[in-house]
């Protein structure tokens, strides 16, 4: 059974503070990683992608991957109330190019 | 730019009445195509994925059958529903021959009485 875990929360940051939401998977064979943000009641966003190993940055956003641990993260700076949402990392498995997804942190920022 | 569609947005049905709910997707040719179910408060569960017309592989054995009756058309269909089958209902697309992106339509909120 090919897994994606995450901590389901919730995390609560301070407004402007730096919020890290962690991954880890069980597919070493699993290429690319993302990470969607899901406000209440709304469908899944794609926020970052990342396939390399190391930290790929994208405005507030940076996605950290470590295949050797099966690890990937996302980092958001300067948190702002307007990020709060679930967020779900998803890792490519299979064919016919499928991702399966963690079932997603909260993430609540405090104004 | 490419948009996905889904409809209805939200759908009230009773115990053993049919479903149907529809997903396009503009501006892509071939897509891979995706129906996911969302519990409250779960993660996505794959239900099935399309790469091409008449091309269905489903993910879980279910009351559920998926249908691709043109290139961007992907079709959702029950004959009974069942209360189990309450959730939200998400389509997503991905580009044939790139990377493993998917991309996720507004969503169908199905609530079975």
């Amino acid at each position: 059974q090919k897994e994606v875990e995450q901590n389901s929360g919730p995390l609560s940051v301070p407004e402007g503070a730096i919020a890290s939401l962690n991954c880890t998977y069980s597919d070493r064979g699993s290429q690319s990683f993302f990470w969607y943000r899901q406000y209440s009641g709304k469908s899944p966003e794609l926020i970052m992608f990342i396939y390399s190993n190391g930290d790929k940055e994208d405005g507030r956003f940076t996605a950290q991957l470590n295949k050797a641990s099966q690890y990937v993260s996302l980092l958001i700076r300067d948190s702002q109330p307007s990020d709060s949402a679930t967020y779900l990392c998803a890792v490519n498995t299979g064919s016919a190019r499928q991702l399966t997804f963690g079932s997603g942190t909260q993430l609540t920022v405090l104004p | 730019s490419q948009t996905i569609h889904q409809w209805p947005a939200t759908l009230v049905q009773p115990v053993g009445s049919p479903l149907s709910l529809e997903c396009t997707v503009e501006g892509t040719s071939n897509p891979n195509l995706y129906w996911y179910r969302q519990a409250a408060g779960r993660g996505l569960q794959l239900l099935f994925y399309s790469v091409g017309i008449g091309q269905i592989s489903s993910e879980v054995p279910q009351n559920l059958s998926a249908s691709r009756p043109q290139d961007r058309q992907f079709i959702l269909s029950s004959k009974k529903l069942l209360l189990s089958d309450s959730g939200f209902y998400l389509c997503a697309w991905s580009e044939p021959g790139q990377g493993y992106e998917q991309y996720f339509g507004p969503g169908t909120r199905l609530t079975v009485t």
